[in-house]
């Protein structure tokens, strides 16, 4: 069973670019959540989408933005790039949807994209 | 504001000895707790998890206890071998928040042979 797939894994960008990521979740899950990690701040929640739904946003400027598409494939995208926003992003797919499934239903993560912004 | 804290940025233990991660929250609407470990390169991979309700859930070598009270929860690894050598992170959610989990900083841990 393939797990959650990620693309593309590393990339740079500049300030003031855009960048688009993608993530699979695997066959059947259909929550799909959006985490940054950085050395300073750990793992910090981004969104969260549910069959197309966002059903949480985390504290973040409106320069990240997502979505879900019917097939529950995700992206994220991060609109006019500052060196602050390096980091790992990592996505997380679930089958179920969260709160008490949480214990049996954990959140299965890809290996990330990591960010470098120059 | 760090609703999830991990005090202990590194811990190091010989193998075969108890390793003890800590992790204190603020929020008392946190449900749910979760550890997940991290090798390098890799996305973190879930460990064991808690329910409000319990004080302890033991799986093989790992078991987590929950304090309530004290908004204080800690993983004990049993006996301690060098491939537990990760970052292991600390997680916590609300029953009405979905997937949405808060995550501590994260404790690297090392175990010697």
């Amino acid at each position: 069973k393939a797990g959650v797939t990620q693309t593309p894994r590393y990339l740079i960008k500049t300030r003031g670019q855009q960048v688009t990521l993608s993530c699979s979740p695997i066959s059947g899950h259909r929550s799909v959540s959006w985490y940054q990690q950085t050395p300073g701040q750990g793992l910090q929640f981004l969104f969260e989408y549910f069959s197309e739904t966002q059903r949480n946003k985390g504290n973040f400027p409106g320069r990240f933005s997502g979505r879900q598409f019917s097939n529950s494939r995700s992206e994220m995208n991060v609109s006019t790039l500052e060196l602050g926003d390096s980091a790992l992003y990592l996505c997380a797919s679930s089958i179920l949807a969260g709160g008490p499934d949480l214990i049996t239903g954990e959140l299965f993560f890809g290996e990330g994209s990591r960010l470098t912004v120059l | 504001d760090q609703q999830v804290k991990q005090n202990s940025p590194s811990l190091s233990v010989q193998e075969g000895r108890i390793s003890i991660l800590n992790c204190d929250y603020t929020n008392s609407m946190f449900d749910y707790f979760l550890w997940y470990k991290k090798y390098p390169a890799e996305g973190p991979t879930f460990l064991i998890s808690i329910s409000s309700i319990k004080d302890k859930n033991e799986d093989g070598r790992f078991t987590v206890f929950l304090n309530k009270s004290a908004k204080h929860l800690s993983l004990h690894i049993v006996p301690s071998q060098p491939g537990d050598s990760a970052v292991y992170f600390c997680a916590a959610s609300a029953d009405n928040a979905g997937n949405m989990l808060t995550f501590g900083g994260g404790t690297r841990l090392m175990v010697k042979p």
